[in-house]
């Protein structure tokens, strides 16, 4: 539908488990990101990958560890999470121009993830 | 970072009446942008307005900004019970590829 797949579409995890979501783009954009959703409050920026590159990390706790092994795949490893990080978890990818110009974002369906 | 603020939090409507949703935000920035989300799933990109433009038209829907109130409105006309979602405004105040800013929604519900 919008050509950014996520899997998988719903995961529930022990806070000892290690599990990892994964992004794929079929648009040939060159920049990623990962959201989170919490109920009742904004969506909120994780993390950034521009041409691979990580760009941002908007102070996100270290259970939380980013991979982008080319500009068309992302993941997020998760180890000892918290239930309180339960949320939906959103990709979306865009095609960075240079000199700073403004671009759309395509999102993926989202990951649910439930901590337990 | 700055978020926008979505008002009002939830709106309900007769189909076939339009809808009109607000964002206002307080620091500068490149481009707004409106996004769609149905129950649960990932976000839809409506419109996107620039800092120069002051309004863009997509089918039934019709996007204002005014820079200088730092607010913009998103207009449905002739609802449809498909409308029926949860809005966002998003804020791009960075570079090309930074992340957008979110607000926290208008959720919407057209009545049949």
């Amino acid at each position: 539908e919008t050509g950014v797949t996520q899997t998988p579409r719903h995961l529930v995890m022990g806070m000892t488990n290690k599990k990892s979501l994964k992004c794929e783009q079929h648009l040939g954009h060159n920049a990623m990101y990962w959201y989170k959703q919490s109920a009742k409050k904004p969506l909120e920026l994780m993390f950034v990958y521009n041409f691979k590159e990580q760009t941002e990390n908007n102070s996100v706790p270290s259970r939380f560890s980013p991979e982008c092994p080319n500009s068309s795949h992302l993941f997020l490893h998760l180890h000892t999470l918290q239930p309180e990080d339960s949320a939906l978890y959103l990709c979306a990818s865009s095609q960075a121009l240079g000199g700073g110009a403004p671009d759309t974002q395509y999102f993926g369906p989202g990951t649910r993830l439930t901590v337990l | 970072s700055q978020q926008g603020e979505e008002d009002p939090q939830a709106l309900s409507i007769q189909e076939g009446e339009n809808a009109t949703m607000n964002c206002s935000y307080k620091t500068s920035i490149n481009n707004l942008q409106w996004y769609r989300q149905n129950s649960g799933r990932g976000l839809v990109h409506l419109i996107l307005i620039r800092s120069n433009e002051r309004e863009k038209h997509s089918g039934r829907l019709r996007v204002t900004l005014d820079t200088s109130k730092k607010s913009s409105s998103l207009l449905i006309t002739a609802s449809r019970a498909a409308d029926t979602a949860s809005y966002f405004c998003a804020l791009h105040s960075g570079g090309g590829a930074d992340g957008l800013t979110f607000g926290k929604g208008t959720h919407l519900i057209i009545q049949p």
